[in-house]
Formats: structure tokens, C-alpha cells, sequence
């Protein structure tokens, strides 16, 4: 079965540049959460989407931003990174609204700031 | 503030034992609770759901809720030390929208 794919599986930058995580949700799910999970932590949620509307925020910082698409493939921008933002970057994907919303976790961005 | 607590371990079993995990939550308005299992490195992945109370049982994984208590657990039957992960506890509220995360049960099974 499909599951949910992210881009790229690792990356790494320095101080102060840019990145950009891509996230493409298993086929029909409407709905896409990021969250981020440092070393020896839960995974902290950050964002998500519902039919390409923002749907609920968490504690992302106003560095980042994120957006759906139409395609519902979802991308996270994190400018200005910091030594803190290491962490591996988990995109989860589910069918929307209603119970249970079962969310299926892609296998995560690996992000080094050097 | 919604807290999701869970012991954080580890906690060690015997292989074909059972293991219980357990975690509470403070938001009396969470409607679904799920259980993921997540290898070191590795994403979570879904074991199960459960939003009524009572038992749910999938395989040799049960989960049991208690909304009154706000308690939830997964029991393991017969452990095998691929079952070694952290469980983490994920509790969401009605409107489906974000989880709040336990930090974790360490599980190590030892053959």
C-alpha cells in the first residue's frame, strides 16, 4: 500500500540558510501534519492542513511556514535555521474530519544545521 | 494545556510475557487515542486506535480505555524482542485535528 512519502530523507545546512521539506500524503488523504521530533523527545506537532486550508497550529515558529497544495502534497519552509532546529521532521497524513483520525507518519526528514 | 504523561522506562520483560503500558491524560475532551510504536530513527507507526471504552483487541496487542479514569494501556501477549521500541501514547480531541504525544515507554524484551 502507499505510504506517505517525504523529500528529502536527509538534509543538511548551515546557520542562517533555508530549507525546504516536501511531504506527499498517501492518495485520498485530505489532511497533513507536521511535527518535529528532536533527539530523545515525543514528537512535537507544528502544523496541519485540511483540504488545503491551514487547520490548527502548534508551536511552529515564526520562521517556518507551510503550505498544501492542490495536489494535497504539503511543503514546510524554515528560514533563517538555527543549531535548534536539528531535529527529524515528520509529515503524517489522514482522511480528514470524523473519528478516529487515524494519522499515518511518513519516515521523516533528517535536518542538520551546522 | 493538554498533558499526555506516560512512564518513560524502560521497562523490561521476559520474551512470551505480557507487557503493560500505561499513560493518562488531563483533556477530558480527547474522543480518540491511539498507540504508535517507534524504532530508534525510525517513524511512529500506528498499532492501534481506540475511542469507546472497554477493550479493543487486534493480534496479541489489546488496548483498553478509560475515559472516566482518563486512563489508556496496550498490552502486549507474548513479547518477542522485535517488540523492543518506544510506544509512544497519542491523544487527539474530537474535531481530529492535532495529537499531543506522550514522551514515550522504552520497551526492551529480552530473549
Amino acid at each position: 500500500a502507499a505510504g506517505v512519502i517525504q523529500s528529502p530523507r536527509h538534509l543538511i545546512k548551515e546557520k542562517r540558510e533555508t530549507a525546504t521539506l516536501k511531504c506527499y500524503p498517501i492518495p485520498r488523504h485530505d489532511t497533513v501534519y507536521w511535527y518535529q521530533q528532536g533527539p530523545g523527545q515525543d514528537p512535537q506537532f507544528l502544523i496541519s492542513f485540511y483540504e488545503k486550508m491551514q487547520s490548527d497550529k502548534g508551536s511552529i515558529p515564526d520562521r517556518f511556514s507551510a503550505q498544501q497544495f492542490s495536489d494535497y502534497h504539503s511543503e514546510l519552509n524554515m528560514s533563517s535555521l538555527e543549531l535548534g532546529d536539528s531535529a527529524l521532521y515528520f509529515c503524517a497524513s489522514s482522511l480528514g474530519k470524523g473519528l478516529p483520525d487515524e494519522q499515518y507518519f511518513g519516515p521523516g526528514t533528517r535536518l542538520t544545521v551546522t | 494545556q493538554k498533558e499526555v504523561e506516560q512512564n518513560s522506562g524502560p521497562l523490561s520483560v521476559p520474551e512470551g510475557a505480557i507487557a503493560s503500558l500505561n499513560c493518562t491524560y488531563s483533556d477530558r475532551g480527547s474522543q480518540s487515542f491511539f498507540w504508535y510504536r517507534q524504532y530508534s530513527g525510525k517513524s511512529p507507526e500506528l498499532i492501534m486506535f481506540i475511542y469507546s471504552n472497554g477493550d479493543k483487541e487486534d493480534g496479541r496487542f489489546t488496548a483498553q480505555l478509560n475515559k472516566a479514569s482518563q486512563y489508556v494501556s496496550l498490552l502486549i501477549r507474548d513479547s518477542q524482542p522485535s517488540d523492543s521500541a518506544t510506544y509512544l501514547c497519542a491523544v487527539n480531541e474530537g474535531d481530529g485535528q492535532n495529537f499531543v504525544f506522550g514522551p514515550g515507554t522504552r520497551l526492551s524484551v529480552l530473549p
